[in-house]
């Protein structure tokens, strides 16, 4: 089945600054990646996503880029908040097992003030 | 739109007993997933459901644990003879069309077994 691994686990930024994660994916035939966001308490939220026929997709301070050669992509977060402290799931469409997704273990992002 | 609506909130349990959680869809979604998540660890997936039917169950532990989402009614994830090992967040997801439009995430039930 599919495997998603992300990384770093924990990331820590001064506000302003720019915050990178990234994931690789194991099963060529995975089609759909979205980015989830929990907080404290809370269940994840969507925040932004890509389809394998797209390289890049961007919503104001958020990006995401896909590699599909490399079988990775990547969440970027500019001009950082406070209130981007969270936890960031990245995850992928098991293309070739069903329409469940598989998640990444989860990136803590703490933007000190 | 109330959004994925899940029941309890917080369940606590005694070893031995059962604990059913319950998730309402999103108005119009008919694909309901089941994640666990361990403190400090990411969602493992353990069931996924359509209107009567279980399409894919390939996460639930064989023993204890079942998954409905009846015609009427929210999808329960039922949990026989708890043990403190199933202590966790347990969270519901929806979907329109299948996971290619993304999960909508209700916001958990967190079962602790004393």
């Amino acid at each position: 089945g599919e495997n998603v691994e992300q990384h770093p686990s924990t990331l820590s930024v001064q506000e302003g600054d720019s915050a990178v994660i990234k994931c690789t994916y194991s099963d060529s035939a995975s089609n759909y990646f979205p980015w989830y966001k929990q907080e404290l308490g809370k269940g994840p939220q969507l925040i932004i996503d890509i389809r394998s026929n797209v390289g890049e997709k961007k919503d104001q301070r958020i990006a995401v880029t896909l590699n599909k050669t490399a079988k990775h992509f990547s969440l970027h977060i500019t001009e950082t908040q406070p209130e981007d402290s969270a936890v960031y799931f990245c995850a992928a469409r098991a293309g070739s097992s069903g329409d469940k997704l598989t998640f990444g273990t989860g990136t803590r992002l703490a933007v000190r003030p | 739109n109330a959004g994925v609506m899940q029941n309890p909130r917080h369940l606590v349990r005694r070893r031995g007993q059962e604990a059913r959680l319950r998730c309402s869809p999103m108005k119009g979604h008919s694909h309901v997933y089941w994640y666990r998540q361990l403190p400090e660890e990411g969602l493992k997936f353990m069931v996924y459901l359509q209107k009567e039917n279980i399409i894919d169950e390939s996460g639930m532990p064989k023993e204890r644990f079942s998954a409905e989402f009846p015609k009427e009614g929210p999808s329960i994830l039922r949990i026989q003879q708890v043990v403190r090992g199933d202590s966790a967040a347990y969270f519901c997801a929806s979907s329109e069309t299948g996971a290619n439009y993304g999960y909508t995430f209700g916001s958990g039930t967190r079962l602790t077994v004393v």
